[in-house]
């Protein structure tokens, strides 16, 4: 099976600019989440999206916002991009959506706001 | 939500177990203990997670108390490729989700 994918891999923005990144999860898997990761604040939970719904949201501003397609599919959109949005974005597939399913990490977008 | 206390960072000799402790103290019986590494920039890999019993795969052991409040990863012969870092997680459940909550990690140095 194929893993999870992310594209763009990586991506240069200007404050103020908008951003979409893309998740393909592993087939057959309903549960979609991201996170973002920073030298500073380290790996930190923003969404999870089951079935097309959002069910947890991180503490995080509403500038940060996503959704999911029927096929399960993600984006997620950062708007007015501010230079502390520069990070590491990783997008994590699960089969199922409690704790029991093991969360599998694609290689994450470089993000960089200039 | 449920925290968790590593070392920051361990050396182990190529061949040798590397033993990585872990201290989760006000864990709940309903949540679980997940494993994951990250070597440098790339995305997490999972590695074993468990709820109350001990677990084995192809990559390593887990070994959990029973009182759940601190478990052991093993790898039992240590490779150059295994150096990175290492998180255990308490996976925290709630709206029928189940978000991951990354600490600091442990480093883990494999060395020739």
């Amino acid at each position: 099976k194929a893993g999870v994918t992310q594209t763009p891999r990586y991506l240069i923005k200007t404050r103020g600019q908008q951003v979409t990144l893309s998740c393909s999860p592993i087939s057959g898997h309903r549960s979609v989440s991201w996170y973002q990761q920073t030298p500073g604040q380290g790996l930190q939970f923003l969404f999870e999206y089951f079935s097309e719904t959002q069910r947890n949201k991180g503490n995080f501003p509403g500038r940060f916002s996503g959704r999911q397609f029927s096929n399960s599919r993600s984006e997620m959109n950062v708007s007015t991009l501010e230079l502390g949005d520069s990070a590491l974005y990783l997008c994590a597939s699960s089969f199922g959506g409690d704790g029991s399913y093991e969360q599998y990490f694609g290689p994450g977008t470089r993000l960089t706001v200039t | 939500d449920a925290k968790t206390t590593q070392p920051t960072s361990m050396d182990c000799a190529e061949g040798r177990a590397a033993n990585l402790p872990c201290n989760h103290s006000t864990i709940s019986g309903n949540e679980y203990v997940y494993w994951y590494r990250q070597i440098h920039s790339q995305g997490p890999q999972y590695i074993i997670h468990g709820l109350k019993n001990n677990e084995t795969n192809e990559m390593a052991s887990l070994i959990i108390t029973e009182d759940k409040k601190s478990s052991t990863l093993i790898l039992p012969h240590a490779t150059l490729r295994d150096t990175a870092v290492y998180y255990c997680i308490v996976r925290v459940i709630y709206n029928q989700g189940g978000k991951l909550i990354f600490g600091q990690g442990t480093e883990l140095s494999v060395k020739p």
